[in-house]
């Protein structure tokens, strides 16, 4: 199965880390991990990826563990602006993505 | 923001009658995708195309269709509506960044199908 496995749901505090985690214990070598997030009625924007190595950006910093069987996606600050859907998502070399259902993250002022 | 339009954003048609839904892009970018979005089901492809004609089948392709005559314009056709096709839609493009395709997407339109 190509899809990825997230927790339903999360909780965080304004102004707190949050650590969202991932699985993909079926991962391929060349597959890359994509995260991407939907706030409501909008589309997902794309928030971060990497194959091996962690990777920062100015959004958020992704986590990928050393045999890539899980990644875990970190927002050092969360606002109530980062409340939405995050998506993780196995992407294969011709780009197939599959979308999950994503764990939806609750920002409590 | 990627320049990504979709038209109309919202449409109520009849089971039965044709409906076209256009993506329009202004980033040159190579590879364009439409998706379906559902209740419980997160996203999921129904056609891509990786150049102008060029065009595949994705995860729930069944009674739709699509185009690509111009490297701007991606459009999906329901050829007879019908109520499960009640969606909302969503295009996205991509331009390969380190090796892979990141997809970005447009605002959606949605569809209800009565």
């Amino acid at each position: 199965d190509a899809k990825t496995t997230q927790p339903n749901s999360m909780e965080s505090n304004e102004e707190e880390p949050v650590h969202l985690p991932c699985n993909h214990s079926t991962i391929s070598g060349t597959d890359y991990i994509h995260w991407y997030r939907q706030l409501p009625s909008q589309g997902p924007e794309y928030v971060i990826h990497g194959l091996t190595s962690n990777v920062n950006n100015r959004m958020a910093s992704l986590a990928i563990a050393e045999d890539r069987k899980s990644s875990t996606l970190i927002l050092h600050r969360a606002t109530l602006r980062d409340a939405a859907v995050y998506y993780c998502i196995r992407t294969a070399r011709n780009n197939d993505m599959r979308f999950g259902a994503g764990t939806r993250l609750t920002v409590k002022p | 923001d990627a320049g990504i339009t979709q038209s109309p954003r919202h449409k109520v048609t009849e089971t039965g009658t044709p409906v076209t839904l256009r993506c329009h892009q202004t980033e040159n970018h190579r590879y364009m995708y439409w998706y379906r979005q559902d209740p419980g089901h997160g996203l999921r492809l129904i056609h891509y195309s990786y150049g102008v004609k060029d065009t595949d089948k994705g995860e729930v392709s069944d009674g739709y269709s699509v185009s690509r005559s111009k490297t701007e314009d991606f459009l999906l056709t329901l050829e007879s509506a019908t109520s499960s096709q009640t969606s909302v839609y969503f295009c996205a493009i991509a331009d390969r960044v380190s090796g892979t395709d990141t997809q970005y997407f447009g605002p959606g339109t949605r569809l209800t199908v009565l």
